[in-house]
Order: C-alpha cells, then sequence, then structure tokens
C-alpha cells in the first residue's frame, strides 16, 4: 500500500519553543492530508485538512495562529507548533487521502513540551 | 464532530476466541477502512470496502460493508496475543471522513 512517512516520531521542546512536524507521501500524490491530535487512549481528533496549494481548513475550536499548515507540493505538508506549551504535548497524526479509496497514516509524532 | 458509532467500546477475550466488531452510522458512505493502531503508532490500514454487500478478506480478518452502506462488521478469528491494539472504522463519502471511537482489544493470558 502507499506509504506516508511522518517526522519527527517524537520530540521534546522547551515551553515557547516552535516545532515542526512533516508528513511526506512517499510514493503517490496527496493534494489533500489531514492533521490529528489524540490523547492517551482516546480517538484520532482531527484537526485540519491540509490542501495543496491553499489555505488549510481547520476544525472549530483548532486555533490556526498556533497549529500552521503548510502544504508547499504534492507530497508534502508540514504542521508547526508555534510557541508551544506543556498543554499542547500530545500525539500528532498526519494522513493522506488516495482519491476516494483510501487514507493512509503516518507513524505519528510524540510531542513533549516540558 | 460527527462520529461513527463503534462497538464494542472494548473487549476482553481469551486468546483463540474469534471477535466481532461493527460500525454504524446514519449517514451513507461509499468507502469503508478499518485500521489498526498499537500504542505510539500511527494507524495502520487493514482492511477497505467499496462496494455495498462487498466482503473481503485479510488474513484472519474479515470485513463486510453493509448493504444500506451504513454499516460495516470486522471479524478477526482465533484471535493471538499479536492483536492487542485499538481498532477503528472509518466512512469515507466524498466531502467527509468520519472515524469510530474505537475497539480496544485486551487478551487475557
Amino acid at each position: 500500500g502507499a506509504v506516508v512517512s511522518q517526522h519527527p516520531s517524537r520530540v521534546i521542546c522547551k515551553s515557547g519553543t516552535s516545532v515542526k512536524i512533516e508528513c511526506r507521501s512517499l510514493d503517490f500524490q496527496a493534494t489533500t492530508m489531514f492533521w490529528y491530535r489524540q490523547f492517551p487512549k482516546k480517538s484520532l481528533m482531527l484537526m485540519a485538512t491540509s490542501n495543496e496549494g491553499s489555505k488549510a481548513t481547520y476544525e472549530q475550536g483548532v486555533e490556526k495562529d498556533k497549529f500552521l499548515i503548510n502544504h508547499a507540493s504534492l507530497t508534502l505538508s508540514t504542521l508547526t507548533v508555534t510557541s508551544a506549551h506543556p498543554e499542547d504535548s500530545s500525539f500528532y497524526i498526519c494522513s493522506a487521502r488516495v482519491g476516494d479509496r483510501k487514507l493512509f497514516f503516518g507513524s505519528g509524532t510524540q510531542l513533549s513540551v516540558l | 464532530g460527527q462520529q461513527l458509532n463503534q462497538s464494542p467500546q472494548s473487549m476482553f477475550i481469551q486468546e483463540g476466541e474469534d471477535v466481532s466488531m461493527n460500525c454504524t452510522s446514519s449517514s451513507i458512505f461509499n468507502t469503508w477502512l478499518w485500521y489498526k493502531q498499537d500504542p505510539g503508532e500511527g494507524p495502520v490500514l487493514l482492511i477497505a470496502l467499496y462496494k455495498a454487500g462487498e466482503l473481503t478478506s485479510n488474513g484472519r480478518l474479515t470485513a463486510q460493508f453493509g448493504i444500506t452502506r451504513k454499516d460495516s462488521f470486522l471479524n478477526i478469528s482465533a484471535s493471538i496475543p499479536s492483536d492487542v491494539g485499538i481498532y477503528f472504522c472509518a466512512g469515507l463519502g466524498r466531502d467527509k471522513i468520519i472515524f469510530g471511537k474505537g475497539t480496544r482489544l485486551h487478551i487475557l493470558p
């Protein structure tokens, strides 16, 4: 199946710093990618939909200035957590949609803000 | 946001037992997907279903796309320890993707 590469898998940062997470589709072009947040033992919570060449669409309650999304090419979307604080600590996952047929996930990024 | 009704929420079974879980929705979907997520990892696609009534197997896993296009089930036969994890369903429509809340599978020693 298609491969979605997410990097880094784990990051620890100081409060107030910014962290960038990358999501790449390795063997297909993804016009649409999605970013999720997941708390321990909970389901995936959609944060935003990332569209290549246009602005991301954020879900209600997600701060667009806090979680910056850039989808600069058909194979790369990035999520930047700006001025991170401990409450931003979470597991972040990206996914890429292949037409109307399938959705593939990255391996996730565990963010810990000290 | 909108969610699928996935049940059961959790299951405790003995190794070797069969497992069944399902998802229902008030919306019609074009595609049903089933995923497994291990701790600290992203969900991995297990089975994809594209037509109403479709029954698809992947090893010990079998999933079906409901005739009404509003539901799907996943069965796991002869469970083994590595089946432990969280299983998610997802319904894909033209403009939406909706996830179930997951079924957490535990296998008793």
